[in-house]
């Protein structure tokens, strides 16, 4: 099992550009997330998806949207790149029978 | 105010000692609590769930105390391999995980 995984592992974009951050997961997990990690912030939800076919807004939505195209998969778009979404964005899954959640790799993302 | 609020440290250990971190919370409403441990540039990983009774897991003890809304860890005979960033997490709703901004430990020879 890979268990999360994410891509890519790292980008830069210029102010205003899109792009795409993947997520998969094989566990079967009903539930995925999305979070951003800034120093000295903690890690803080942007959005989440209970189930497949469900998604809904976390604590820091803004700029952000996201797909839930099956149950593995759960994609996080940012339409127009600004600098404040320089960070390192987490994807993580769980079961509906524990609050445990798994976590990938991560992405390290600059905007210019 | 954030809703959970850690000691940033960093605390700088020798191996052997014991060392205690705190978390509090905002919401009196959370219901689950949990410590992560996050390695330097690495994914946060499930360190143990903290319970009300108090629960221990070999050398890490943790703790909460509902009524001053805080939870504690304690780590016992401190090893090299401890070294990490601890994050406080408590649950409010089922989906909405809130994390501390992490504590730095190093633990030295």
């Amino acid at each position: 099992n890979a268990g999360v995984t994410q891509t890519p592992k790292f980008q830069v974009l210029k102010t205003g550009q899109s792009m795409t951050l993947q997520c998969a997961q094989d566990m079967n997990h009903n539930s995925m997330y999305w979070y951003r990690q800034d120093p000295g912030m903690g890690l803080r939800l942007i959005y989440y998806s209970a189930s497949e076919g469900t998604t809904d807004k976390g604590e820091v939505p803004n700029g952000y949207n996201v797909s839930r195209l099956n149950k593995r998969e759960f994609s996080l778009r940012l339409e127009s790149a600004a600098p404040s979404q320089t960070s390192v964005y987490f994807c993580a899954s769980r079961t509906g029978l524990s609050y445990e959640q798994y976590f990938g790799p991560g992405t390290r993302l600059t905007v210019t | 105010r954030k809703e959970v609020e850690q000691d940033p440290g960093p605390f700088n250990v020798p191996e052997g000692a014991t060392v205690a971190f705190n978390c509090t919370y905002s919401n009196s409403a959370s219901q689950s609590f949990f410590w992560y441990r996050q390695d330097c540039r690495k994914e946060p990983k499930l360190l143990m769930s903290v319970y009300s009774s108090g629960n221990e897991d070999g050398r890490f003890t943790a703790q909460l105390n509902r009524a001053s809304q805080y939870i504690s860890l304690l780590i016992r005979d401190s090893k090299l391999s401890d070294s990490a960033t601890y994050l406080c997490v408590v649950n409010t709703n089922n989906n909405d995980m809130r994390f501390g901004a992490g504590t730095r430990l190093t633990v030295k020879p």
